[in-house]
């Protein structure tokens, strides 16, 4: 079975840099073309893609945070990171990790974390 | 950026309707076109796949169509657990984006 859960921290000040980790079970990112990603979403908005790292270290971002995203991966922990620097209150999202196969749909999500960006 | 856009933003049915609801690509995007149903405090759940490839335990009741620019979702006899929030998502090309959404409500 496959599951996938973030963690990181609730509330998050102006100008501080966010850390969300994403532990999976079920699979392994050393697997060809097993990917995770990452993607956010607003209250009452519709999801946002943000990251993707995959089997091979390949990462790719949406290129309108690319300055301000990182993610990296951690195998022998099975989990996933995205970091997010100089946040502000339009951050504010559930962020959720999902694995992503196949022609680059998520097939399996996390619950999601909802950060809130206030000072 | 692809951007993708549904129509209806919202509908109101009834148990037992059958709905249809579009999403659009302002390019052509192939068969890359995923589907999602999300429901208040839960995460998307995807449903359909390359277009219309029915994911593992989703009802029948569910199917996909199109290529190109143009794609719909039909449900074929909607039930009360159908009532929720649909995103289309493109992943032709990163970034991979998605519809703003259609929320289908009890008449």
């Amino acid at each position: 079975q496959v599951t996938l859960k973030e963690s990181g921290p609730a509330l998050v000040r102006p100008t501080q840099t966010l850390t969300l980790t994403c532990t999976f079970s079920g699979f392994s990112l050393t697997t060809s073309t097993m990917r995770v990603s990452w993607i956010r979403q607003s209250p009452g908005g519709a999801p946002e893609w943000l990251a993707r790292i995959d089997w091979d270290d390949d990462r790719f971002y949406r290129p309108s945070l690319r300055t301000r995203l990182d993610i990296s991966k951690d195998t022998s922990k099975n989990q996933v990171v995205l970091t997010m620097t100089n946040m502000d209150p339009v951050d504010t999202a559930t962020y959720y990790c999902s694995r992503t196969i196949g022609s680059g749909f998520f097939d399996v999500w996390g619950p999601g974390t909802l950060v809130t960006v206030s000072s | 950026d692809i951007q993708m856009t549904q129509s209806p933003s919202s509908l109101s049915a009834s148990v037992g309707d059958r709905v249809t609801f579009t999403c659009r690509a302002s390019q052509r995007i192939g068969n890359f076109l995923n589907w999602y149903q999300q429901k208040p405090g839960k995460a998307p759940k995807l449903l359909i796949s390359a277009a219309s490839s029915l994911q593992s335990g989703v009802p029948s009741r569910f199917s996909g169509s199109g290529s190109g620019t143009d794609f719909t979702l039909t449900i074929s006899g909607l039930e009360s657990e159908d009532f929720a929030t649909y995103y289309c998502q493109q992943s032709n090309s990163t970034p991979w984006t998605f519809g703003q959404g259609t929320r289908v409500e009890i008449k």
